[in-house]
């Protein structure tokens, strides 16, 4: 089956512009997670969704950041305007259920020029 | 809090050596799961096992191996017989047992292994 996928691939973008950055998780999956992975680092987590609801965003860095699940199935990540700092691999990971293995897509590289 | 400590960034061996990846946690939570992850050149993460902290049985999988000491708080991973494609950077990663919020992973910052032929 379809695992995991992530659009775009790679995004380039201006300091201060918006960005939208989507997840498609395996059929069925009722959880969601967002990490962020910088150069020569694990990725971190930024927020977790359990069907349409975020459970935890603790992660998140600040307000700029924010995702949204409205059917419980794709999710999107949206950055406002946007920092240099921000320039990161963005994952996107799904498991079945809460405590299950997370299966991750193949992120979206974000850069802020 | 959790943490994860991958204390060798890089290792480099030569084709058909055995290698092992270390591995260190800390929580003060009974419940948890530890994980391995390869990470391709590709970038993809890749799961390779969970365990949880119930179960201290050494698990192998091929040429894959993996040793969960709860007394020294270690999940190493070693890999025998190694050739160029396990070339990747592993990720050892933890995540809590008790529920919500608690299944969110906490990564080490990976090891680099790099396979010569």
């Amino acid at each position: 089956g379809a695992g995991v996928s992530q659009t775009p691939s790679n995004k380039v973008t201006e300091k201060g512009k918006y960005v939208e950055l989507r997840c498609d998780p395996i059929s069925g999956h009722t959880a969601l997670y967002w990490y962020r992975q910088s150069l020569g680092q694990g990725p971190e987590f930024l927020i977790y969704f359990q069907g349409t609801g975020a459970a935890d965003d603790s992660g998140l860095p600040n307000d700029r950041f924010f995702a949204v699940r409205p059917e419980g199935s794709v999710s999107t990540l949206k950055i406002q305007r946007t920092e240099r700092g921000d320039s990161a691999v963005y994952l996107c990971a799904s498991s079945s259920d809460w405590g299950g293995t997370q299966y991750f897509g193949p992120g979206t590289r974000l850069t802020v020029l | 809090a959790q943490k994860v400590t991958q204390a060798q960034t890089e290792i480099s061996v030569v084709e058909k050596e055995d290698v092992t990846l270390d591995c260190v946690y800390e929580t003060r939570d009974t419940t948890y799961y530890l994980f391995w992850y390869k990470q391709p050149p590709s970038g993809e993460l890749v799961f390779l096992i969970r365990r949880n902290s119930f179960d201290e049985q050494n698990e192998i999988s091929g040429r894959y191996s993996w040793n969960f000491q709860k007394s020294t708080s270690s999940f190493n991973f070693t890999i025998t017989a190694s050739q160029v494609v396990d070339s990747a950077v592993y990720f050892c990663a933890l995540t809590l047992g008790s529920g919500g919020s608690n299944y969110k992973l906490t990564f080490g910052k990976g090891t680099l292994l790099t396979v010569n032929p």
